[in-house]
């Protein structure tokens, strides 16, 4: 079946700092990738995308990635603030599956001033 | 678009009295989701709901959920009784199509005491 790993958490950084979340993914076909972002208190909002090998998604200064080859699919940002406080959720959405995503579980980042 | 909506947003209710939350969907979005997240299991996909019929309920966790969305723009996830082990943040979200990823609501904090 498909699935999501992505890194533990916490991740504790300073502001300005350069962030890396892991993700790796098990999908049978083609499946779109996205990251999701959670700040306190409120719902999942999509960050970005990818629908295709090689393509990047870009959004607020975060990057990610679609690397077939290593079956990976890792945000970065490369300075951060405290204001990217938040959870990061990668998912992905596979045909065979509908429209069904499946999430990882999610990697809590906490920015320091 | 004022996005997903959800109600009420925080409810308090005693052990074994029936609650009912709700959801309207992005309107020409013909996929709804209902998920609950709790820190012990994260996030869990309990039913599903494509042009208003339900696609996949494997994830309701027993026979006390039920969910029903009766048209287009408007559903339902109805715990009867509720039970303390029922807290969590029920989220519901919606999406036009495969590939697309979805729109979340603020979510639902439900406490049974």
């Amino acid at each position: 079946g498909n699935s999501v790993t992505q890194m533990e958490g916490p991740v504790t950084l300073s502001e300005e700092a350069f962030l890396t979340i892991n993700c790796t993914y098990t999908a049978t076909g083609y499946p779109s990738l996205f990251w999701y972002v959670q700040y306190p208190g409120e719902g999942l909002q999509l960050l970005l995308k990818a629908t295709k090998a090689d393509d990047k998604g870009s959004n607020k200064g975060f990057e990610a990635t679609y690397r077939k080859e290593t079956t990976s699919f890792h945000l970065e940002k490369g300075s951060v603030q405290v204001s990217d406080s938040a959870v990061y959720f990668c998912a992905l959405s596979a045909l065979a599956a509908g429209n069904k995503l499946t999430f990882g579980g999610g990697t809590r980042v906490l920015v320091k001033p | 678009d004022a996005g997903v909506i959800q109600s009420p947003r925080h409810e308090v209710t005693e052990m074994g009295q029936e609650v009912t939350l709700r959801c309207k969907p992005i309107s020409g979005h013909d996929y709804l989701f209902w998920y609950r997240q709790t820190m012990m299991r994260g996030l869990e996909l309990l039913i599903y709901f494509n042009n208003n019929v339900p696609i996949d309920d494997s994830g309701m966790p027993e026979d006390r959920f039920s969910a029903k969305m009766p048209n287009a723009s408007f559903s339902t996830l109805k715990i009867q009784p509720s039970e303390p082990r029922d807290s969590a943040v029920y989220f519901c979200a919606s999406s036009p199509g495969t590939g697309s990823g979805y729109t979340f609501g603020s979510g639902t904090r439900l406490t049974v005491v």
